[in-house]
């Protein structure tokens, strides 16, 4: 069974606190990471597609990290801001599937002004 | 920016009903697929579809679910006769290829869908 884990499962930091979160995956028959923003009542807005080992991503303040050897990637926010608050959701796809993604659990952040 | 949109964004309805969800994915991508997520738990895959077939699907995906892409432009997710546990919010999503290679998918608002 194809399973993917997100920690922690919720986070309240102070504006202006750096944060991270981790995402783990099955190493094996590793084809892609995808960390997803999800606000609710919105659509998860892609942040970032990872696919080889060692991948180092950055958007702003917020940036991603990727070891396919030992299946974990971390997400990185910098100078936490109010807006930042939602769900962050890492998915994985594996070869050999036709692209459909396996989900975490997700991290919900809220940051306080 | 073009989007994925989804409709209707809720809808209710009875047990053992027929219900149809409906997509407009991005109009260039190649390939479609319909997810889940039930309050509480993880979104979970139900089905891919490329070439106006299905490609792969779930075992959630059973006989009581199909999709269809009746005009080139919708795509829709009929549950034939559903149950309380179909409740759940249900995501489209469309891709120009397959999830690899550095390219997203691209999310729809999603449909809460609620059983009675």
């Amino acid at each position: 069974i194809l399973n993917v884990e997100q920690s922690p499962q919720s986070l309240h930091v102070q504006e202006g606190d750096s944060t991270n979160f981790t995402c783990s995956f099955p190493s094996s028959n590793f084809y892609a990471l995808h960390w997803y923003r999800w606000e609710t009542a919105k659509s998860p807005e892609a942040l970032f597609v990872m696919t080889l080992n060692g991948d180092e991503k950055k958007k702003g303040r917020i940036s991603a990290t990727l070891n396919t050897k030992e299946g974990y990637s971390y997400l990185y926010i910098k100078g936490s801001q109010p807006e930042d608050s939602a769900t962050y959701l890492c998915a994985f796809s594996y070869g050999g599937s036709q692209g459909n993604l396996i989900f975490g659990k997700g991290t919900k952040l809220s940051v306080k002004p | 920016e073009p989007e994925v949109t989804q409709t209707p964004s809720h809808q209710v309805t009875q047990m053992g009903q027929e219900v149809i969800l409906r997509c407009v994915p991005i109009s260039n991508h190649l390939y479609f697929y319909w997810y889940r997520q039930i309050l509480g738990q993880k979104v979970e895959f139900l089905v891919s579809f490329y070439n106006n077939e299905i490609s792969e699907k779930s075992e959630i995906f059973d006989d009581q679910f199909s999709v269809e892409r009746p005009d080139g432009s919708n795509f829709t997710l009929k549950i034939r006769s559903t149950k309380l546990e179909d409740s759940a919010m249900y995501f489209c999503a469309s891709n120009p290829v397959r999830a690899s290679g550095g390219q997203p998918q691209h999310f729809g608002d999603g449909t809460r869908l609620s059983i009675l």
